[in-house]
């Protein structure tokens, strides 16, 4: 069972085009949870996302940023007219249900995002 | 004050010895505590999750949380090189998780061979 798969591991943009992160969930699992990592500091939530729904994402900012979680296909994280304060690391979870915090939750690897 | 404070280190310990890492807390409402580990470049991974106060052991790993003070510890015994890694504090107010979870910035821990 392959776990939480990221692409693309790294991704460079200029300012002002777009970044399309994707994250495919665990076989089975139909949760999943989007954060970012600055450089120094801790993972915060974005976003969390069910199939075809978006459940909370009080942690997005307002502008240039959405998620999707479509009936087919990965979770895409995207964010328009990137700035240079947008590079991070941005982890995705997925788990099998609500529950993110039983131990059959799990992040992937990460996309590490650098605007230039 | 931020809602979780976790001190960055590096935290640099011999082998074999016990690791004693820590996080507080402002938030009253946090009633699950999770501890992850997170190599370079790697996903976090999860090592403890416990609810309300008390102890928690896991092999060589026990994770502590005093609700009254706000406080959670993670204590590692015969530390090993492998263990030297970023570990990552994390709480959460619903069982469910759907509020996300609030993470420390991580503890840099180096065990020296």
């Amino acid at each position: 069972n392959a776990g939480v798969m990221q692409n693309p591991r790294h991704l460079v943009r200029r300012r002002g085009q777009e970044a399309r992160l994707r994250c495919s969930p665990m076989k089975g699992h139909s949760h999943v949870y989007w954060y970012r990592q600055l450089p120094e500091e801790g993972l915060k939530f974005m976003v969390y996302l069910q199939k075809e729904n978006i459940i909370d994402e009080s942690g997005m900012p307002k502008e240039r940023f959405s998620a999707e979680f479509p009936k087919e296909g990965p979770s895409i994280l995207r964010i328009q007219q990137v700035v240079r304060g947008d590079s991070a690391a941005y982890f995705c979870a997925s788990s099998p249900d609500q529950g993110f915090l039983n131990t059959e939750a799990f992040f992937g690897q990460g996309t590490r995002l650098t605007v230039v | 004050q931020k809602e979780v404070e976790q001190d960055p280190g590096p935290l640099s310990v011999p082998e074999g010895a016990i690791v004693s890492l820590n996080c507080t807390y402002s938030n009253s409402a946090f009633q699950y505590f999770m501890w992850y580990r997170q190599y370079s470049r790697k996903g976090p991974e999860l090592l403890m999750y416990t609810y309300s106060s008390g102890n928690k052991e896991d092999g060589r790993f026990t994770a502590q949380v005093d609700k009254s003070s706000k406080y959670i510890s993670l204590f590692i015994r015969d530390s090993q090189p492998s263990d030297s890694a970023t570990y990552l504090c994390a709480m959460s107010a619903r069982e469910g998780g759907a509020d996300g979870l609030t993470f420390g910035k991580g503890t840099h821990l180096i065990i020296q061979p």
